[in-house]
């Protein structure tokens, strides 16, 4: 198993660009989530899935878009990069969101908006 | 909403006990967990706690829960120098893990 993959590890775009940061895993998990990790600001939910075709927000989902149309991937959209968008992010998945279950992140993207 | 809180620091010699603590604010936890992440990488879970229990012990690592101090800790016995890294606590509530800060543990000779 890869377990939970991203790309691209480094990205640098300019203020208003476009892109989309991949992530997929091959676990069967059902529930995915993103995170952006800040210095001194730990982790911050952005968005997560508890299946195919459902998303929903998390702590701080604004500027991003996601979709869920199979189990395996979990795109994150940043349809018009901002320099507050600089930032670590994390894609996670479990088997399951709603009882314990551990939660296997990827190698992360480091983002840059110039 | 939840907060989880933690003191940004922490160095330690090499072969000392180190101690990591989190507060947090929801009363309703269920799990509460510790991360590691080592540099440029990603978290790991080292240990969790169910919150009806107040100690849990992992080899070198020790969890201390207060529930009515809503406190959670972190012992790590014997501290190594692999074991420099931040640590996250982090709090499970309906479907959402809301973490701490990070503590970076720095491990000198």
């Amino acid at each position: 198993n890869a377990g939970v993959t991203q790309t691209p590890k480094f990205q640098v775009l300019k203020t208003g660009q476009s892109m989309t940061l991949q992530c997929a895993q091959d676990m069967n998990h059902e529930y995915m989530s993103w995170y952006r990790q800040d210095p001194g600001m730990g982790l911050r939910l952005i968005h997560y899935s508890v299946g195919a075709g459902i998303t929903d927000q998390g702590e701080v989902p604004n500027g991003y878009n996601v979709s869920r149309s199979t189990t395996e991937d979990f795109p994150l959209r940043l349809l018009s990069a901002a320099p507050s968008q600089t930032s670590v992010y994390f894609c996670a998945s479990s088997l399951a969101g709603y009882s314990y279950n551990e939660q296997f992140f990827g190698p992360g993207t480091r983002l840059t908006v110039l | 909403g939840e907060d989880v809180e933690q003191s940004l620091f922490l160095s330690v010699r090499e072969g000392d006990s180190s101690v990591i603590n989190c507060t947090y604010t929801d009363s309703s936890s269920t799990y509460l967990y510790w991360y590691k992440q080592e540099p440029g990488a990603g978290l790991q879970l080292l240990t969790y706690i169910f919150s009806n229990m107040d100690m849990k012990q992992d080899q070198r690592l020790t969890v201390l829960l207060n529930k009515k101090d809503k406190h959670l800790s972190l012992r790590i016995a014997d501290t190594q120098t692999g074991d420099s890294a931040i640590y996250f606590c982090a709090d499970y509530n309906t479907d959402k893990l809301i973490f701490g800060t990070g503590t970076r543990l720095q491990v000198f000779p």
